[in-house]
């Protein structure tokens, strides 16, 4: 089955402590992209990477980190969390950045940094 | 950069029609999607729109209209499972086709 898995679905953790939360899709994507979604503000990319090794910034990247060092893993890397980071995260990934291409979603991580 | 708007809430009765509306603006229109998502779940596609005029796909059609930065989602027949958040997404082609969404729809759809 097609899909974008993300690890761990829930977390409580504690300001400081570093934290990943992984991202791995079975399709080829090429694309993957990272997300947090607050009330009232709707999907904000956090960071996005079009192959491997090759990562950007998106809108709201700072106190995160990424790596894409294989095509099918994405992970989202917290090294010093802090209670504005609580939020909802998904992962996406679609076959490119192209015209028509749909983002296939991860089932999302929710985040609670106390 | 781009701005997106839609509205934030609406409720409607089953077996209704209702019309989510969102208006952008953007430097390098390259396309539009409608998302729906339930609380708590991943988003998931409906919708592509990248020119002008309607889209049906079933109970659910889109339209966009590109000179006027506008584009709505119609669901028809509405059943209690539609209600759902819906996320209007553009993607800027003078930006590297980045999508940026908007804040979403919450629509309840009542007995």
């Amino acid at each position: 089955e097609a899909q974008v898995t993300q690890n761990p679905r829930y977390l409580i953790t504690v300001t400081g402590k570093k934290l990943t939360v992984t991202c791995s899709q079975n399709m080829n994507h090429e694309y993957m992209s990272w997300y947090r979604q607050d009330p009232g503000l709707g999907l904000r990319q956090i960071y996005y990477s079009m192959n491997v090794e090759v990562t950007d910034k998106g809108d709201v990247p700072e106190g995160y980190k990424v790596s894409r060092k294989e095509k099918r893993n994405f992970p989202l890397i917290l090294e010093s969390p802090s209670p504005n980071q609580t939020s909802l995260y998904f992962c996406a990934s679609s076959p490119d950045r192209g015209l028509g291409q749909p983002q296939h979603f991860g089932d999302g991580t929710r985040l609670s940094i106390l | 950069g781009q701005n997106i708007d839609q509205p934030t809430e609406m409720t409607a009765t089953e077996g209704a029609i209702v019309q989510i509306n969102c208006t952008y603006q953007t430097s390098g229109f390259n396309g539009l999607f409608w998302y729906q998502q339930h609380a708590g779940e991943a988003p998931t596609f409906l919708s592509y729109n990248v020119l002008d005029g309607l889209e049906e796909k079933g109970r659910f059609s889109s339209f966009l209209s590109r000179s006027k930065g506008y584009s709505y989602l119609l669901l028809k027949e509405l059943q209690m499972k539609d209600s759902a958040s819906y996320l209007c997404a553009v993607r800027d082609g003078a930006a590297g086709n980045k999508l940026t969404f908007g804040g979403g729809t919450r629509v309840l759809v009542k007995p």
